[in-house]
């Protein structure tokens, strides 16, 4: 079956830092991966969106790669900001057969420290 | 501001109880959704519509309803069926297949 997963263990990084936040997916070839911010008792909030033919997209201080090789993407946050703890999930739909709908990984908690 | 609205933000069902879980949008997207989120869970989803008065399950449909008899609206009812009701329930949008999807601030539903 298709599986997505995220290191469910926090990750603690120290303010200035760069914060590197896993995605891993088997049995399925995404045609895209999605990242969203979660913070406690909100709704996610999308941030970006790569493709299955892309291999890298930034926006700002984030930045997403696609490696179909190793069936992973990375989420990276440079210069990391206490602002900026929060969960982050990944979510993808396969490329064909099955529902064009994402499924979501359980989300890994990012705490930055001052 | 666009956006969806969900209400309330928190509510309590009793024993044998149906309560209802209002959605909300005003994106103008065709597609909307609800998932449930337990803690340390991901998002698992309930019910799907792609068009006004049609919607399909999700992976754990049973013991909810839905109905969309509006664009804007896709209010989902947790009925006495489910036994474990008590989650964190967002409702989303999107308009298109790869588009990202704009979720509500969730209502957490307890158990008295």
């Amino acid at each position: 079956s298709q599986k997505i997963e995220q290191n469910s263990e926090a990750l603690n990084i120290q303010e200035g830092k760069t914060a590197t936040l896993t995605c891993n997916y088997t049995n399925y070839s995404p045609a895209y991966l999605q990242w969203y911010r979660q913070d406690p008792g909100r709704g996610p909030v999308f941030l970006l969106l790569i493709r299955e033919n892309e291999k890298e997209k930034r926006k700002e201080r984030l930045k997403v790669t696609f490696d179909t090789t190793l069936k992973q993407s990375l989420f990276h946050i440079t210069a990391s900001q206490p602002a900026d703890s929060a969960t982050y999930l990944c979510a993808s739909a396969p490329q064909s057969g099955g529902s064009y709908i994402p499924t979501f990984g359980r989300g890994t908690s990012l705490i930055v420290h001052p | 501001d666009g956006g969806i609205t969900q209400s309330p933000k928190y509510l309590f069902r009793k024993e044998g109880q149906n309560v209802t879980l209002s959605c909300e949008q005003n994106l103008n997207h065709d597609a909307m959704y609800w998932y449930r989120q337990d803690p340390g869970q991901g998002l698992r989803l309930i019910y799907y519509s792609q068009i006004v008065n049609d919607f399909q399950k999700g992976d754990i449909a049973e013991g909810y309803s839905v109905s969309r008899e509006k664009k804007e609206s896709f209010p989902l009812t947790v009925t006495s069926a489910q036994k474990n009701p008590t989650a964190f329930y967002l409702c989303a949008s999107n308009q298109g297949r790869e588009q990202p999807q704009h979720f509500g601030d969730g209502t957490r539903l307890s158990i008295l």
